[in-house]
């Protein structure tokens, strides 16, 4: 079946640690997502990507980072920079076309040590 | 400012009612609507959406949104709502100012009672 992988599903990084989630996708999507989730709030962006090697900051990009290297592949870096990195992420993909919905995957639970 | 608000943080209705979350937009051109849910610990799933067309959208589980130009409302319904639709639910639209990424509502939390 077609669909958005990512892991861990739960993850904890210790101080001044990068932890790197992952996101691979088998849909043929070109353009794929990352946001962020805490309690009570809404979706954040925190960057896109809508071809491979080509990817923009969202609305909370400062202490992440990404790359998109394959079409498959959306990793997200959170770096010791991200001072209150504690969310649940989620990967998103979606194909070209203005109306057309984007798929989410299962998230990535990120804690603190 | 293109937004969306959905101004309950949280509906609760007795199993077997109909039920409505609502969701009011704010965009300069056609709005390109959506609605997902989301169970605990789990990723978004995708509804339904308006495009163009009919104002009736049906989407999936039997629910089923209205979009409503004059009132700039698009919100969710189901006829008869199952313990099992107890969920998050996330309007979203389309932000044709920031290439195309989508702006989302807070989310409302649905709570069916048996």
């Amino acid at each position: 079946d077609g669909g958005i992988t990512q892991s861990p599903k739960y993850l904890f990084r210790k101080e001044g640690q990068n932890v790197t989630l992952s996101c691979e996708q088998n849909l043929n999507h070109d353009a794929m997502y990352w946001y962020r989730q805490d309690p009570g709030q809404g979706l954040r962006l925190i960057y896109y990507s809508q071809i491979v090697n080509d990817f923009q900051k969202g609305d909370i990009a400062e202490g992440y980072s990404v790359s998109r290297e394959k079409k498959e592949s959306f990793p997200l870096t959170v770096t010791s920079a991200q001072k209150n990195p504690t969310a649940f992420y989620l990967c998103a993909s979606r194909e070209t076309g203005g109306g057309q919905p984007q798929h989410f995957g299962d998230g990535t639970r990120l804690s603190i040590l | 400012a293109q937004s969306v608000a959905q101004p309950e943080d949280q509906v609760n209705v007795a199993e077997g009612n109909p039920l409505t979350v609502k969701c009011t937009y704010s965009v300069s051109g056609n709005p390109y609507l959506f609605w997902y849910v989301q169970y605990p610990n789990r990723g978004l799933q995708f509804l339904l959406k308006y495009i163009t067309g009919d104002n009736l959208v049906k989407g999936s589980y039997g629910f089923e949104a209205e979009f409503n130009k004059s009132q700039t409302s698009f919100h969710l319904k189901k006829p008869s709502a199952l313990v099992s639709d107890s969920a998050l639910y996330f309007c979203a639209v389309r932000d044709l100012d920031s290439n195309y990424q989508l702006i989302w509502g807070a989310g409302t939390k649905l709570i069916i009672k048996p």
